[in-house]
């Protein structure tokens, strides 16, 4: 089956430190890969994507992710973390027919 | 470029009452879909649309949900009768891009209160 797994539900961090946040995919999901961010009461915002090429991938607001295809990884990462931050992101996969397969989200808390 | 839009924001009923929400996809673009987000989950994929047929609708409860996209831009999901359980965030989202690689856009959801 198609899966998306995200490894942490909550990541609590202080203001000005990197952060990683997890994703791991199943072989079976097609690697276009995705990094989504939700803001409380608004939908869903792209980040980032990987489709082909260069495996570390630049996105908005200072973030970034490396595809791993031998560990089967996207993880997000960003230097240093903003309060502005604070969200609950989200890794998916595309698969075939254009539908995506969402993780069950990480709610990233950036304390001052 | 306006964005994809949803309407109501909210909505409160009962359970066993009906409910209907309603998307206007970004203008152009012909693949539709409406996810279901419950608290502390990620989306997960109702139907998909492409033009104003459906591409997949195999996690779509047919007994109680109903969707439609009968010119092929704007789209209607209904749920009838709602259960406790159908409380959730309705996401509609577009991609002007065929196949897998395009961008998926969001609209601000709908959010369904069952009581």
């Amino acid at each position: 089956a198609q899966s998306v797994t995200q490894l942490d539900s909550q990541v609590p961090v202080f203001e000005e430190a990197p952060v990683e946040l997890r994703c791991n995919y199943s072989s079976s999901v097609s690697v276009y890969l995705f990094w989504y961010v939700q803001y409380p009461n608004q939908g869903l915002q792209l980040l980032l994507k990987y489709l082909s090429g260069s495996t570390l991938v630049k996105g908005i607001n200072g973030f970034e992710a490396e595809f791993n295809k031998s560990q089967t990884s996207f993880h997000l990462r960003k230097p240093s973390v903003h309060i502005s931050d604070t969200a609950e992101y989200f890794c998916a996969g595309g698969t075939s027919y254009g539908k995506l397969t969402f993780g069950q989200g990480t709610i990233l808390t950036v304390h001052p | 470029e306006a964005g994809v839009a949803q309407s109501p924001r909210y909505k409160i009923i009962e359970k066993r009452q009906s409910v209907a929400f309603w998307c206007n996809p970004i203008s152009g673009h012909a693949t539709l879909y409406w996810y279901q987000q419950i608290l502390g989950q990620g989306p997960k994929l109702l139907i998909q649309f492409q033009n104003n047929g459906v591409v997949d609708d195999s996690q779509l409860p047919k007994d109680r949900f109903s969707a439609e996209r009968l010119k092929g831009v704007d789209s209607t999901l209904k749920i009838q009768p709602a259960k406790l359980e159908d409380s959730a965030v309705y996401l509609c989202a577009s991609r002007g891009q065929r196949g897998s690689t395009g961008e998926l856009f969001f609209g601000e959801g709908s959010r369904l209160t069952v009581l």
